[in-house]
């Protein structure tokens, strides 16, 4: 099975601030996806294959990495992205999801 | 336009099956390609899929479950089915159910207790 592990845990940014989520694999993905979940509500799709944002995503957002590292990157935080993003694999079975990462506004 | 949406019995006992239906909309199970998967979350915790069934009926389980899992769908009626043999308080979570290689859609969720 491969473990995913997002970093940080938690962790706080003020608007406008440039933000970095990381997901770390504990063998060789193809790819990453990332879901954005507010309190609530269902997971949603964001970020997929790497790089690619889901419809409806702000261009604010990107991704990338490969092997075993990736990342989410937020260009100008806002307050509408205080949430919790999860990176996800599909490269190998069992599908397998990171543990999450808190984002908050300061 | 796609959607996805979860039954289940709300609460159940210790020791007793769980049934799921997913029923969505917008696209068929009998087309190449196309996927639906289980996903649950423990409330305050994180996401952890369960399955997934393939267009070609081509199921896949997540091995921490064991044997407890059986996926299947009915193409005819747009559906898709979990079962969770010998249910615990541990399994206490709400159920999702999501379409695609990527979960793109996702369905509302449905909460099941697990509780004598």
């Amino acid at each position: 099975e491969i473990v995913l592990t997002q970093s940080p845990t938690t962790m706080a940014a003020s608007p406008g601030e440039k933000v970095t989520l990381t997901c770390r694999a504990s063998s060789s993905v193809s790819y990453m996806h990332w879901y954005q979940q507010r309190s609530g509500a269902s997971p949603k799709l964001w970020i997929y294959e790497t790089s690619k944002l889901a419809s409806g995503v702000p261009n604010r957002f990107s991704g990338s990495g490969s092997g075993t590292s990736y990342s989410l990157t937020i260009n100008s935080m806002e307050t509408e992205d205080a949430a919790t993003y999860y990176c996800q694999q599909g490269s190998s079975y069992p599908w397998t999801f990171g543990g999450g990462t808190k984002l908050e506004l300061k | 336009q796609v959607t996805l949406k979860e039954s289940g019995p709300g609460i159940l006992q210790p020791s007793q099956t769980l049934s799921l239906t997913c029923s969505f909309s917008g696209f068929s199970l009998s087309t190449y390609g196309m996927c639906v998967g289980w996903i649950r979350q423990s409330s305050g915790k994180g996401l952890e899929w369960l399955a997934n069934i393939w267009w070609n009926d081509d199921k896949y389980y997540n091995p921490s479950l064991k044997n407890r899992l059986t996926i299947s769908k009915d193409t005819s009626n747009n559906q898709a089915f979990l079962k969770i043999t010998n249910m615990d308080t541990a399994d206490t979570a709400t159920y999702y159910c999501a379409r695609g290689n990527w979960f793109a859609y996702w369905g509302q969720g449905t909460l099941v207790t697990v509780s004598s």
